[in-house]
């Protein structure tokens, strides 16, 4: 299984949006609605901020938004703010009920 | 809130093996809902998922690491544990534990521990 195809990094300014885009195939995105997104920084726990594509779970500010086309995952996030930096990884069930994480991108707000 | 808290060894010798725990509190893991897994991620790399279990027992695991894991639950203890046999250097990673929906619709893994570095080198 190969891992689900993340661009390396991202950046924007604050207040800007920016979308992370995740690439699988039929085997994995493109045969379930099962995408999630988390966001992790340095030395804390990650944090969940997106499932079942487009869900958000209790706590996590409406800035962050999923959405699913294909075989390709996306989060956006707009209004951005300096807080948001961190890595962001995609993660998908499989056909063989097996999870496939995401290469992880670097979001940089400049 | 589930918190969760991992624990064991940060240096592993080369074909010993690895084993690690994860302590939970604030939830049972005798959960109708969840499996409680392991995740890592090689220093400079990305994230690779483990292998699940649920508190019947049940486990799912990486294809690519079934021969060499095992993952089982103390529902007494309300703990879990990871078993990784005949380590490599390439088994130096960050060990997550965390909770996992489970397969299908339940894939997310929604409270994590804060991860400890194993390293494996004579």
């Amino acid at each position: 299984q190969s891992a689900l195809a993340q661009p390396a990094s991202v950046s924007g300014s604050p207040g800007q949006s920016v979308t992370i885009s995740c690439t699988g195939t039929t085997n994995d995105i493109g045969g379930n609605s099962y995408v999630s997104w988390s966001q992790h920084h340095p030395h804390k726990a990650p944090r969940l901020v997106i499932y079942d594509v487009d869900k958000r779970p209790s706590g996590v500010s409406d800035r962050f938004s999923g959405s699913k086309s294909g075989n390709t995952a996306s989060l956006t996030i707009s209004g951005l703010q300096p807080e948001d930096a961190a890595d962001y990884y995609c993660t998908s069930s499989t056909i063989s009920n097996t999870v496939l994480f995401g290469t992880g991108t670097a979001l940089t707000v400049l | 809130q589930v918190q969760l808290q991992e624990s064991g060894p940060g240096l592993v010798k080369p074909s010993e093996t690895l084993s690690l725990t994860c302590s939970v509190s604030g939830g049972p893991l005798r959960s109708s809902y969840f499996y409680w897994g392991w995740v890592r991620q090689p220093p400079g790399r990305g994230l690779e998922w483990i292998g699940s279990v649920f508190h019947s027992g049940y486990s799912y695991t990486n294809p690519a690491l079934r021969s060499r894991v095992t993952v089982s639950g103390d529902t007494s203890k309300n703990q879990f544990s990871l078993r990784l046999i005949s380590v490599t250097a390439a088994d130096t990673a960050i060990y997550y534990c965390a909770r996992w929906g489970g397969p299908g619709s339940g894939n997310y893994f929604d409270s994590w521990g804060q991860g400890i570095l194993v390293t494996v080198s004579s």
